[in-house]
């Protein structure tokens, strides 16, 4: 079965520390995206990435960076947490290519609070 | 760019059958696609229109009309484990690879 990790759950973190959220898919896929999710304004395109090292900015790229080493894993990175970075992360991944290519397969989620 | 328009929220009864509109503003794109999300879960797939006109699967259908810049998920039967918050969504060429754009989502609530 499919299935795309995302390393914690919940976290709480202090402003200005660095954050990293870690994002694991098993099926091989080749592109993995990282949005946010705030009531009323749906999913944000942070970043995405099509290949290993390659990466994309979306929509709201501001105040984060992204690490593609390894196919399987995308991790997203807040160099300096703000209260307004208070959030849900979710990461996602598609395949390249075919009608499955518009399918996005995400993980359950990081709760970020940033005090 | 896109823009996709979702009403917010929609209620109704068991057995009733639910209909949530999706409008768009972009200048090109690969398709028009449908997740479910249950509070505090992950979205999960639940459609993709390639082409104008009806897709079914089980009791949820999905309808694309380009020319008319619009599109549907219909939901029949409804039962109370379709409460939920649905989002439409569309995938847009870029020069490297095509990126998904989210609609704000409609929360549906089901009641007895």
């Amino acid at each position: 079965d499919v299935k795309v990790t995302q390393s914690s759950r919940y976290l709480v973190k202090r402003t200005g520390e660095k954050v990293f959220l870690e994002c694991v898919q098993d099926m091989d896929h080749e592109n993995m995206f990282w949005y946010r999710q705030d009531p009323g304004l749906g999913l944000r395109l942070i970043y995405f990435s099509y290949d290993v090292k390659m990466k994309e900015k979306g929509d709201i790229p501001e105040g984060y960076s992204v690490s593609r080493e390894k196919k399987e894993r995308f991790s997203l990175i807040l160099e300096s947490a703000s209260t307004n970075q208070t959030s849900m992360y979710l990461c996602a991944s598609s395949i390249d290519r075919g009608q499955k290519a518009n399918v996005l397969t995400f993980g359950a989620g990081s709760r970020l609070t940033v005090l | 760019g896109q823009s996709l328009e979702q009403p917010s929220e929609v209620t109704a009864v068991e057995g009733a059958i639910v209909q949530i509109n999706c409008t768009y503003q972009t200048s090109g794109f690969y398709g028009l696609s449908w997740y479910q999300q249950h509070d505090g879960g992950a979205p999960t797939f639940l459609s993709y229109n390639a082409l104008d006109g009806l897709e079914e699967t089980g009791r949820f259908s999905s309808f694309l009309s380009r020319s008319d810049s619009y599109g549907y998920l219909l939901l029949q039967e409804l039962q109370m484990k379709d409460s939920a918050s649905y989002f439409c969504a569309v995938r847009a060429p870029t020069d490297s690879w095509g990126k998904f754009q989210f609609g704000a989502g409609t929360q549906v609530v089901v009641t007895p």
